[in-house]
């Protein structure tokens, strides 16, 4: 699976929008990217995932470049219970139905209230 | 309610002492999977299974023991042989009909008396 690279540690004020980049230059045509949260010793908790297109859900959007190499998770309105881990991966699709997930060391957000 | 349960949130082992972690889910996954978290880390799978009676190996299985008798049941063994066991353990299971999504439990945290 394709390596990506985050900042590690971002702040946000809460009500407003957080923007966590993600960089998977290495991403292949058949990998998604998937976006996962950790609050402090708790489970991961799954956000949204995409391939090609933006992808809206609940919680927040994903934006794909054209060429696949970035990605940005927005959460529109944040608020003091998104502070969090957020992990970026991306995978390929193994069609077997199971799979190991990388996990790199994240972005640390902090929504400031 | 549907979801992953981990049990216990806390565990505590002595020295040379087999400790077994519980993970069920009700979401009628075929995959399950254990994985370890060290402070400030990424997840490192140690077991996957994809079907009842069967499981694999992962990155860091020395140590650890799994069974898989019944397909909402994924138990975890930390045996005596695992020298260095406290560490934050969570456990996943996914499924083809969603997309193979990965999902999370709460997790168990081991600490070595």
């Amino acid at each position: 699976d394709a390596k990506t690279t985050q900042p590690p540690s971002m702040d946000c004020a809460e009500g407003r929008a957080a923007n966590l980049p993600c960089n998977h230059s290495t991403i292949s045509g058949n990998e998604y990217v998937y976006w996962y949260r950790q609050i402090h010793s708790q489970g991961p908790q799954y956000i949204i995932h995409g391939l090609k297109n933006n992808e809206t859900n609940e919680m927040a959007s994903l934006i794909i470049t054209e060429d696949r190499k970035s990605s940005t998770l927005i959460l529109p309105h944040a608020t003091l219970r998104d502070t969090a881990v957020y992990y970026c991966i991306v995978r390929a699709y193994s069609g077997a139905g199971s799979y190991q997930l990388t996990f790199g060391k994240g972005t640390k957000l902090s929504v400031i209230p | 309610d549907g979801g992953i349960t981990q049990s216990p949130k806390y565990l505590f082992r002595k020295e040379g002492q087999n400790v077994t972690l519980s993970c069920e889910q009700n979401l009628n996954h075929d995959a399950m999977y254990w994985y370890r978290q060290d402070p400030g880390q990424g997840l490192r799978l140690i077991y996957y299974s994809q079907i009842v009676n069967d499981f694999q190996k992962g990155d860091i299985a020395e140590g650890y023991s799994v069974s898989r008798e019944k397909k909402e049941s994924f138990p975890l063994t930390v045996t005596s042989a695992q020298k260095n066991p406290t560490a934050f353990y969570l456990c996943a299971s996914s499924s083809r009909g969603q997309g193979e999504t990965q999902y999370f439990g709460p997790g168990t945290r081991l600490l070595v008396l």
